[in-house]
């Protein structure tokens, strides 16, 4: 039933390297978010974007969407060891809110 | 008021007994989001309240669960006659919801539910 789907599953990367991971989804929506989750731990809100926008930045993370091909992607440039958890892109339709499959990230020092 | 706080953090039952968790939401936002996951899953929304209502459910959400948000502080998430499918991580969000506001949720740390 979840709506988004994130690619690549999985993706490990050496420290300083950038990361980037996409995000899909089915229906229009009002605004897409990403979300930090560590292990074992609670999620994080990271950055939204709205339907009308298309890239938007925070710090070190680039945050793109295309609404026509229903898709966003997600770029942490510089990585740092501490990135290392799970992403997860969220899209708000209005009345229900839908998060994806995940990007499990490790970054190694 | 440091975020949203999630009770009990884990509980453990056994199949057919009603369970209930409780959610507090940061104190000034008016809209509480319940989801539920699962290992290896991302959150799989549930039901979401704006003050006292409840303003959507999913179709995940069968007979056996009923949400509460009485005065649209606290909310309460109760799960009747547990089945072995019902173990899972239930998560609260809260956020706020103005007119141009982008709804970003705050997550609490979540009650893990295991039915034996």
């Amino acid at each position: 039933s979840q709506q988004g789907e994130e690619d690549p599953q999985a993706l490990s990367i050496q420290e300083g390297e950038n990361a980037t991971m996409n995000c899909s989804y089915k229906t229009s929506i009002n605004n897409l978010q990403w979300y930090r989750q560590n292990s074992g731990r609670g999620l994080v809100h990271l950055i939204l974007i709205r339907s009308n926008e298309r890239e938007k930045h925070s710090g070190r993370l680039r945050v793109t969407l295309d609404t026509s091909k229903k898709s966003s992607s997600l770029l942490i440039t510089a990585s740092r060891a501490a990135d290392t958890a799970s992403y997860f892109c969220a899209t708000d339709t209005g009345n229900q809110f839908y998060f994806g499959t995940g990007t499990s990230l490790t970054v190694i020092p | 008021d440091t975020g949203v706080s999630q009770n009990p953090r884990h509980k453990i039952t056994k199949r057919g007994q009603n369970v209930t968790f409780r959610c507090d939401p940061i104190s000034e936002h008016n809209r509480l989001y319940w989801y539920r996951q699962t290992l290896g899953q991302g959150p799989e929304f549930l039901t979401y309240f704006q003050n006292e209502a409840q303003l959507e459910k999913s179709r995940l959400l069968s007979d056996r669960f009923s949400a509460e948000r009485p005065k649209g502080s606290f909310s309460t998430l109760e799960i009747q006659r547990t089945e072995q499918g019902d173990s899972a991580m239930y998560l609260c969000a809260s956020s706020l919801r103005s007119g141009t506001g982008g709804n970003e949720q705050f997550f609490g740390p979540g009650t893990r539910l295991t039915v034996l």
